[in-house]
């Protein structure tokens, strides 16, 4: 089974600090995604990478940045986090242009 | 208007019933249509795939599609408490960016037994 790991389940940080959140899928995917869920509003794309060393913004791209240095590895970066960066925070990868996403467990990330 | 539209419900419904659950877009350039399946605190996960229009068919689950109306249906036979979880539909233009996937909100299910 295609396996996508977040590095935290649940994940406390303090308004301002640099915030890495960790991602590794194990099945060689080309594509891979951040997405953010909130209630009533959905999922929404922040960032995706095709490529290594290749990223593409998404729908909310701001206050956040991404790194994929490896195929395998894609980690979101927010620079300085603030109270309306909370929120449950959904890593996926595909293998190609047309497949269906398999998705990580989620990090449930609180800003205070 | 949005480009996926879904009723949040939520949908309660008693074990055993037939549940349908339904999308509308707007956007017809969107050929590949998924349901995801997401149990609480857990990420979603793949559960139907279907290219353009027609019917799929899996187990206890179907997937209708009808490009020409720009709607689409997850239906659930003899439903069960485990099937209790948000789905979401989800839908992928041919061309150009095509491995974005764009979402509905999700439609909150609850099985009673």
């Amino acid at each position: 089974d295609v396996k996508v790991t977040q590095s935290s389940r649940y994940l406390v940080k303090r308004t301002g600090e640099k915030v890495f959140l960790e991602c590794v899928q194990d099945m060689d995917h080309e594509n891979m995604f951040w997405y953010r869920q909130d209630p009533g509003l959905g999922l929404r794309l922040i960032y995706f990478s095709y490529d290594v060393k290749m990223k593409e913004k998404g729908d909310i791209p701001e206050g956040y940045s991404v790194s994929r240095e490896k195929k395998e590895r894609f980690s979101l970066i927010l620079e300085s986090a603030s109270t309306n960066q909370t929120s449950m925070y959904l890593c996926a990868s595909s293998p190609g242009r047309t497949n269906g996403y398999t998705f990580g467990s989620g990090t449930r990330l609180t800003v205070v | 208007q949005k480009e996926v539209e879904q009723d949040p419900g939520p949908l309660s419904v008693p074990e055993g019933a037939i549940v349908s659950l339904n999308c509308t877009y707007s956007n017809s350039a969107f050929q590949y249509f998924m349901w995801y399946r997401q149990y609480s605190r857990k990420g979603p996960e793949l559960l139907m795939y279907t290219y353009s229009s027609g019917n799929k068919e899996d187990g206890r689950f179907t997937a209708q599609v009808d490009k020409s109306s720009k709607y689409i249906s997850l239906f659930i036979r003899d439903s069960q408490p485990s099937d209790s979880a948000t789905y979401l539909c989800a839908m992928m233009r041919s061309g150009g960016s095509n491995y974005k996937l764009t979402f509905g909100k999700g439609t909150l299910l609850t099985v009673n037994p």
